[in-house]
């Protein structure tokens, strides 16, 4: 069956505009998660959803990061103003439930110009 | 806070070898360790986690709360094992934090 899908895949922008980053998680997860990855770390926790619901934003790091799930589906990570240390590996991941195994997406790569 | 450290950035053996990755954490509760795999060219995947306390592709780890570790290991390293190792960390919110990755590379 289809994994967890990124779109897109890479995304070029300039300082000071607006991106959206589209997560399409496995079919009947509940749970789904956004991480960030910067060059030579570790993915570090953004934020999650159970259902509709941000369940956990407090890996955000600032008000400029903002996620959706209107559907209980697909996931949106919106960024304003993007600066330039907002480059990285974004990943999604999803999961049938919160404690059960999460399974990644390939990642949108982020370029802030 | 939680807070897991791999401290070697790159491993380099020998087909056969053995290999050790290391990975220690720091945490106040009890903690959930797991070890995740990433491919060249493919997503990042878990490979196995302590409660489960089974062998994937021939490696194991075993949780050892008196050294805080988490040390990945397999007794004679493969070609195929090439890639990026994550440890990672769950406490009670079950959300992993993840060390920084160890890239073990295995030469023929």
């Amino acid at each position: 069956g289809a994994g967890v899908s990124q779109t897109p895949s890479n995304k070029v922008t300039e300082k000071g505009k607006y991106v959206e980053l589209r997560c399409d998680p496995i079919s009947g997860h509940t749970a789904l998660y956004w991480y960030r990855q910067s060059l030579g770390q570790g993915p570090e926790f953004l934020i999650y959803f159970q259902g509709t619901g941000a369940a956990d934003d407090s890996g955000l790091p600032n008000d400029r990061f903002f996620a959706v799930r209107p559907e209980g589906s697909v996931s949106t990570l919106k960024i304003q103003r993007t600066e330039r240390g907002d480059s990285a590996v974004y990943l999604c991941a999803s999961s049938l439930e919160l404690y059960n195994e999460q399974f990644f997406g390939p990642g949108t790569r982020l370029t802030v110009l | 806070a939680q807070r897991v450290t791999q401290p070697e950035k790159l491993l380099s053996v020998f087909k056969g070898a053995p290999v050790e990755l290391k990975c220690n954490y720091s945490y106040s509760g009890s903690p959930e360790l797991f070890w995740y795999v990433q491919y060249s060219r493919q997503r990042l995947q878990l490979l196995l986690r302590h409660i489960s306390r089974e062998s994937i592709k021939g490696f194991t780890a075993d949780l050892n709360k008196g050294e805080t570790s988490f040390h990945l290991k397999k007794p004679f390293a493969q070609e195929e094992d090439s890639a990026m190792y994550y440890c990672a960390l769950s406490g009670g919110s079950y959300i992993p934090t993840f060390g920084r990755g160890t890239s073990l590379i295995v030469h023929p």
